[in-house]
């Protein structure tokens, strides 16, 4: 299976501040077809995860623009660029282009 | 617009078959695929499965033996059956369309 490493695993930020985090795998995650399915979502407490990125840097539809995402191959970025209080959350990649898809571990942002 | 809401028992006891619905609206079964996700208490997110637009389904390959997704097009219903339920397949199950938009998630319990 395809291991995503997320780091850090945590992330403490003050609001404002730009952050990144970073997702590895253990293979490259372009499709025979052309496309790279790694997406990101953020879940905040007590909610259900929600879509941010979409195919490495596409942006979900009513999703901030300080959101973005970057990368490729095995190596991606997911980059807010002036966090706010509602960015909060877990972090999580996922790929969907080797099954069976699989996520990462989870980047937890804080408020410092 | 687009919901999912995801059905089933809360409890249930160890052996036993998990049978969860997802019920969808503002989209038709036959144009999107559903993933099923799942996510123990204070951990990280797990696939578990997908059931494609055209019926096909691909399952998370160390639930395989026990996990089936089927649908009801007529009644926008995605059905999750899981066999032989151990304590720790406690967890918040969700259904999610492609990603995109995501049930709130029901939490089921087994119970030894």
């Amino acid at each position: 299976d395809v291991v995503l490493t997320q780091t850090p695993p945590t992330l403490s930020a003050t609001i404002g501040q730009s952050v990144s985090i970073s997702c590895r795998s253990s293979q490259s995650l372009l499709h025979s077809n052309g496309n790279t399915y790694l997406h990101w979502l953020l879940q905040r407490p007590g909610q259900s995860p929600q879509l941010l990125i979409y195919l490495v840097s596409r942006l979900e539809s009513g999703v901030p623009n300080r959101f973005s995402g970057s990368g490729s191959g095995t190596d991606f970025t997911l980059k807010i660029s002036g966090v706010e209080a509602e960015d909060l959350g877990v972090y999580y990649c996922v790929q969907g282009t080797h099954a069976p898809w699989t996520f990462g571990g989870g980047t937890k942002l804080e408020l410092k | 617009q687009v919901q999912l809401k995801e059905s089933g028992p809360v409890l249930v006891q160890a052996s036993e078959t998990l049978s969860l619905t997802c019920t969808v609206s503002g989209f038709s079964l036959t144009n999107y695929g559903v993933i099923w996700v799942r996510q123990p208490p204070g951990k990280g997110l797990e696939w578990m499965g997908i059931i494609w637009r055209n019926g096909n389904t691909d399952y998370n390959s160390a639930l395989k033996s026990r996990l089936s997704i089927n649908r009801d097009t007529s009644k926008s219903q995605v059905f999750l059956k899981m066999n032989s339920l151990q304590t720790d397949d406690t967890a918040i199950y969700y259904c999610t369309r492609s990603w995109d938009y995501w049930g709130q998630g029901v939490m089921v319990t087994v119970s030894s």
